[in-house]
């Protein structure tokens, strides 16, 4: 099954305590992404990768790191959360730019 | 720089009605454009796309969406609305010489009986 998955899906940290939600897609996706959700915001786009090793910053990239050794795998650092990055996180990817995106199913986290 | 609205943070509709949910942007150039559709405790799913070609676009779930140039808009619409269509749209786009994609604050569609 085509699909963008995810890990962890719900995640209670404390400030400063590094942490890696991880994204993996099995459609040999080229362009991944990562959005944050807030009410009120909609979906605002962290980092995006258009290929293996090509990463660049999108609205709100402050506070996030990414990587994408691999083109299946799009992991999101947090190397000290604070409360304001308290949100839910989505990885999506497509076939390429123009492309329709597929969402994975989300990561709710919360920095206490 | 690239910018998208959504005017209306909830629509209201009865069962059976048509529908539209607005959508506005502003790019340099052409614009990609896009609808999503969100269920709760749901990711997004890609409703229906424009690139170029003709300015109405039919996408799943029996939505359309027609895009207009001059007015630089791109609603989404359904002739006769069903309960289940109650969730949360957004709507994004891209400027096709960009490689950022700005998504809408999104609009919340209510379906009642």
């Amino acid at each position: 099954e085509a699909q963008v998955t995810q890990n962890p899906r719900y995640l209670i940290t404390v400030t400063g305590k590094k942490l890696t939600v991880t994204c993996s897609q099995n459609m040999n996706h080229e362009y991944m992404s990562w959005y944050r959700q807030d009410p009120g915001l909609g979906l605002r786009q962290i980092y995006y990768s258009m290929n293996v090793e090509v990463t660049d910053k999108g609205d709100v990239p402050e506070g996030y790191k990414v990587s994408r050794k691999e083109k299946r795998n799009f992991p999101l650092i947090l190397e000290s959360p604070s409360p304001n990055q308290t949100s839910l996180y989505f990885c999506a990817s497509s076939v390429s730019l123009g492309g329709e995106q597929f969402f994975g199913p989300g990561t709710r986290l919360t920095v206490l | 720089a690239q910018s998208v609205a959504q005017p209306e943070d909830q629509v209201n509709v009865a069962e059976g009605n048509p529908l539209t949910v607005k959508c506005t942007y502003s790019v340099s150039g052409n614009p990609y454009l896009f609808w999503y559709v969100q269920y709760p405790n749901r990711g997004l799913q890609f409703l229906l796309k424009y690139i170029t070609g003709d300015n109405l676009v039919k996408g799943s779930y029996g939505f359309e969406a027609e895009f207009n140039k001059s007015q630089t808009s791109f609603h989404l619409k359904k002739p006769s609305a069903l309960v289940s269509d109650s969730a949360l749209y957004f709507c994004a786009v891209r400027a096709s010489s960009a490689s950022k994609i700005i998504f809408g604050s999104g609009t919340r569609l209510s379906i009642r009986p």
